[in-house]
């Protein structure tokens, strides 16, 4: 059964702060892994990542692959309020093609 | 482009009453996907579809849930009877067939009394 694990579970951070969010996965043929941002509403797109090592950036947020571990990280630097949500982390399975996702980090940035 | 919309965004009913949600994917997208989300759970797979074709309902409560998607594009999804535990958000999403990458609705919040 694929697995995918996130930590921490919830966060709480200052304004300016830089977080990392993990997840870990398992998963039979390992196509990709995506983030999402979850406010109180759907989940929108943030990265694919297919490759080890190699880094995807978006502003602030930037987020990496390591396939050998089986886990990847998001970070995001220079936090505001608007980047408190859920974030979530999914990995697709070329086996079964469809998402499986973790329970997701509660970030919450204070003024 | 216009995302994927879901109808009605809220819905409160009492149990052992029918409930349908309504999803209409992004254009040209020939899969979309029946998702529930409990609270402080990520989204768990209901039922995919491949054009009009359901080819994962593995995970979906047949005795009381049925969901179809007639003519390839929008799907609705039903519950009848509902009970006290169908309560959740119930989100739609649509993707290029074989790509990993799928775009959400804003959900249906249910509320089941």
């Amino acid at each position: 059964e694929d697995k995918v694990v996130q930590s921490p579970l919830s966060l709480v951070v200052h304004e300016g702060d830089t977080v990392t969010l993990n997840c870990s996965y398992e998963v039979t043929n390992f196509r990709s892994l995506l983030w999402y941002k979850q406010e109180k509403k759907a989940p929108t797109f943030l990265f694919m990542l297919t490759s080890s090592g190699i880094e995807k950036k978006s502003g602030r947020l930037s987020s990496i692959l390591d396939k050998k571990e089986l886990f990847s990280i998001l970070n995001i630097t220079a936090t505001q309020t608007g980047d408190s949500a859920v974030y979530l982390c999914a990995v697709f399975s070329g086996s079964a093609r469809q998402l499986t996702f973790g329970s997701g980090t509660q970030l919450t940035v204070l003024p | 482009e216009a995302g994927v919309v879901q109808s009605p965004r809220y819905k409160i009913i009492e149990k052992k009453q029918p409930v349908a949600f309504w999803c209409n994917p992004i254009s040209g997208h020939n899969t979309l996907y029946w998702y529930l989300q409990n609270l402080g759970q990520g989204p768990e797979l209901l039922i995919r579809y491949e054009n009009e074709e359901a080819v994962d309902d593995s995970q979906l409560p047949k005795d009381r849930f049925s969901a179809e998607r007639l003519k390839g594009v929008d799907s609705t999804l039903k519950i009848q009877p509902a009970e006290l535990g169908d309560s959740a958000v119930y989100l739609c999403a649509s993707s290029v067939a074989g790509d990993s990458t799928q775009y959400f609705g804003p959900g249906t919040r249910l509320l089941v009394l």
